[in-house]
């Protein structure tokens, strides 16, 4: 399987700064994603990071809010905005396997929004 | 969209004790993937399970890709403390290779008395 390595781990940030978390992975992926996690609950896809094209955002997630890079095969980042409490949550980014149809996750980055 | 059902959302059993959670959806999967997530760690991946009616065996831990292909469970034998952790179900429909997206339970929180 896939290493993923996530920074930061964690992060606490003031309303409305933005912060740019980075996803790198061990070996060269297609597919890559990043999912946001809330409290308490399950994961939500915010998008499909794309490499060398713009990325494919799910319903109710903005590029303006989260722009997401992709320059290569092994590593992208994810930009969460204009900070808001409502955005403290898990970040959590995943890259697939397709051979075998399956993803595997970073430990994933813990933002928390004063 | 596909939504996938677990619940309760919480167990409590006994170390030893043998634990079946299940997994419902109304919409046909054709992947299922079980999941488990320990307090901050990303989700790891168990068991993954290709074919209705494939059961398929991880150490203590069976899974079952329902006959209807729209349901999955997963047992745990012999429970001990470490396995506490929120396990998750998801599924993948369709079936693109371009961009097989999961869609996950809301998970279920497994506590071990010792």
């Amino acid at each position: 399987s896939a290493v993923i390595s996530q920074k930061p781990s964690r992060d606490i940030c003031q309303r409305g700064t933005s912060l740019t978390i980075q996803c790198q992975v061990d070996s060269q992926v297609t597919m890559m994603f990043w999912y946001r996690q809330q409290p308490g609950q399950s994961l939500t896809l915010i998008a499909t990071a794309n490499q060398g094209s713009e990325a494919t955002y799910e319903s109710g997630f903005v590029i303006d809010k989260f722009p997401i890079s992709r320059p290569n095969l092994t590593f992208s980042t994810l930009t969460v905005s204009n900070m808001s409490p409502e955005d403290s949550s898990i970040y959590l980014c995943s890259v697939a396997d397709r051979a075998k149809n399956i993803q595997y996750f970073g430990a994933g980055t813990r933002l928390s929004v004063l | 969209g596909q939504q996938l059902n677990q619940s309760p959302q919480s167990m409590f059993i006994q170390e030893g004790e043998d634990v079946s959670m299940n997994c419902t959806s109304s919409s046909i999967f054709n992947t299922w993937l079980w999941y488990k997530q320990e307090p901050g760690e990303g989700p790891v991946l168990l068991i993954a399970l290709y074919k209705a009616g494939e059961l398929t065996s991880n150490g203590r831990l069976t899974a079952q890709f329902g006959i209807t292909r729209k349901d999955s469970f997963l047992n745990i034998s012999a429970s001990i403390p470490s396995d506490v952790g929120i396990y998750f179900c998801a599924g993948i429909y369709p079936y693109t290779g371009a961009n097989s997206k999961l869609t996950f339970g809301k998970g279920i929180t497994l506590s071990v008395r010792p």
